[in-house]
């Protein structure tokens, strides 16, 4: 089964710092991965994805993620993190097109 | 760019009434889904629907649940007589075919709240 792991569940950060949010992932082959962004009370806004190919992928927002097959994760980063970056992310996995499996979450705070 | 709509945007029902969650998935998808995300926890597969047949089920979506696709363009989420903790947000999704399956559209969310 598949399975998504975030093993912070809350992260401050200062504006203008860099970002990296955690994702770890469980699939028997390569999956596909993606991050979402949620404002509070919002929907889901794809950042980026990755299906194959590069593992270095560029999203929106200034947003990149890289694959790592052998660590079996897919961290999120950012070099520089605006106010207006504060919201929750989540990483996802699709093994299939049954079903996406979202992780717990990561809730982001940036501070002046 | 085509997207997935929703709607109502919210819907307040009172428990055990019965509750139509309506979608609208991009036009030329083929796949179809619903997810829930009750306030403060992650995002929750619900079903998947393909062939205008479920394909696939989470243990959350019991006999109380239903999917329908009644024309060419919608798809609906039916709870029979809803519970206290159905209140949440109700995510549609659709996907295309091949590798484009794989990579599902989200609508913007149906909050549900039950009284």
């Amino acid at each position: 089964a598949q399975s998504v792991t975030q093993p912070d569940i809350h992260i401050t950060v200062s504006e203008g710092a860099s970002l990296e949010l955690r994702c770890n992932y469980s699939y028997g082959a390569t999956p596909y991965l993606f991050w979402y962004v949620q404002s509070p009370g919002q929907g889901l806004q794809l950042l980026l994805k990755y299906f194959s190919g590069d593992t270095l992928v560029q999203g929106i927002k200034g947003f990149e993620a890289e694959f790592k097959r052998s660590q079996s994760s897919f961290n999120l980063r950012k070099p520089s993190v605006h106010w207006s970056d504060a919201a929750e992310y989540f990483c996802a996995v699709n093994g299939g097109y049954q079903k996406v499996t979202f992780g717990t979450g990561t809730k982001l705070q940036v501070i002046p | 760019e085509p997207e997935v709509t929703q709607t109502p945007s919210h819907q307040v029902t009172q428990m055990g009434q019965e509750v139509i969650l309506r979608c609208v998935p991009i036009s030329n998808h083929l796949y179809f889904y619903w997810y829930r995300q009750i306030l403060g926890q992650k995002v929750e597969f619900l079903v998947s629907f393909y062939n205008n047949e479920i394909s696939e089920k989470s243990e959350i979506f019991d006999d109380q649940f239903s999917v329908e696709r009644p024309d060419g363009s919608n798809f609906t989420l039916k709870i029979r007589s809803t519970k206290l903790e159905d209140s949440a947000m109700y995510f549609c999704a659709s996907s295309g075919r091949g590798q484009g399956a794989n990579e599902q559209y989200f609508g913007p969310g149906t909050r549900l709240t039950v009284t």
